[in-house]
């Protein structure tokens, strides 16, 4: 089952931040909080990952709340492009690496 | 350049006959994973296998069969006693889990219509 939730759908206007949130209030102490993306019938695409602490990269921004149990990936000019579906995921390393799917985040970016 | 391939990107087969899936990686990956994805869903574990002659079972195994018999190469052969097989079907390979926080790479997937 997945480990995380997220809300299945989010507007945002383009060139604003796209604030887009997720709940995992289960996660082990080990286990990293990666995102991904998916535009329509194509291969998922890395946009970050972390541990507990915030992390910023030329894609993105994780916020990941003290706790541990929820975390938040900024986007912070949406462009068009960023339309996508967005999963925010745990990933088990006691079971191979294997990353778990939830239902993600459907963004729409909209002019 | 490195990467993960998966061919062919669409593939149509009659009911009944069983069909492989290449995907292959030239990144040194020792892990390497399959996932399913229907309509409007996310990703489903199939199978994955951290390292060569070695594999497990994901969260919906059932029908379908694996081989690692190199470090490249995870092959996924849908069989006929899969009873729902039309689906996206993505491939991914990573470092092993010892390695831990870095991202696994995926195909661009491949579209089974069996008809």
């Amino acid at each position: 089952d997945a480990k995380t939730t997220q809300p299945p759908s989010m507007d945002c206007a383009e060139g604003r931040a796209a604030n887009l949130p997720c709940n995992h209030s289960t996660i082990s102490g080990n286990e990293y909080v990666y995102w991904y993306r998916q535009i329509h019938s194509q291969g998922p695409q890395y946009i970050i990952h972390g541990l507990k602490n915030n992390e910023t990269n030329e894609m993105a921004s994780l916020i990941i709340t003290e706790d541990r149990k929820s975390s938040t990936l900024i986007l912070p000019h949406a462009t068009l492009r960023d339309t996508a579906v967005y999963y925010c995921i745990v990933r088990v390393y006691n079971q191979g690496g294997k990353l778990i799917f939830g239902q993600g985040t459907e963004l729409s970016v909209k002019p | 350049d490195g990467g993960i391939t998966q061919s062919p990107k669409y593939l149509f087969r009659k009911e009944g006959q069983n069909v492989t899936l290449s995907c292959e990686q030239n990144l040194n990956h020792d892990a390497m994973y399959w996932y399913r994805q229907d309509p409007g869903q996310g990703l489903r574990l199939i199978y994955y296998s951290q390292i060569v002659n070695d594999f497990q079972k994901g969260d919906i195994a059932e029908g379908y069969s694996v081989s690692r018999e190199k470090k490249e190469s995870f092959p996924l052969t849908v069989t006929s006693a899969q009873k729902n097989p039309t689906a996206f079907y993505l491939c991914a390979s990573s470092t092993r889990d010892r390695a831990i926080g870095t991202e696994a790479f995926f195909g661009q997937g491949t579209r089974l219509t069996v008809v």
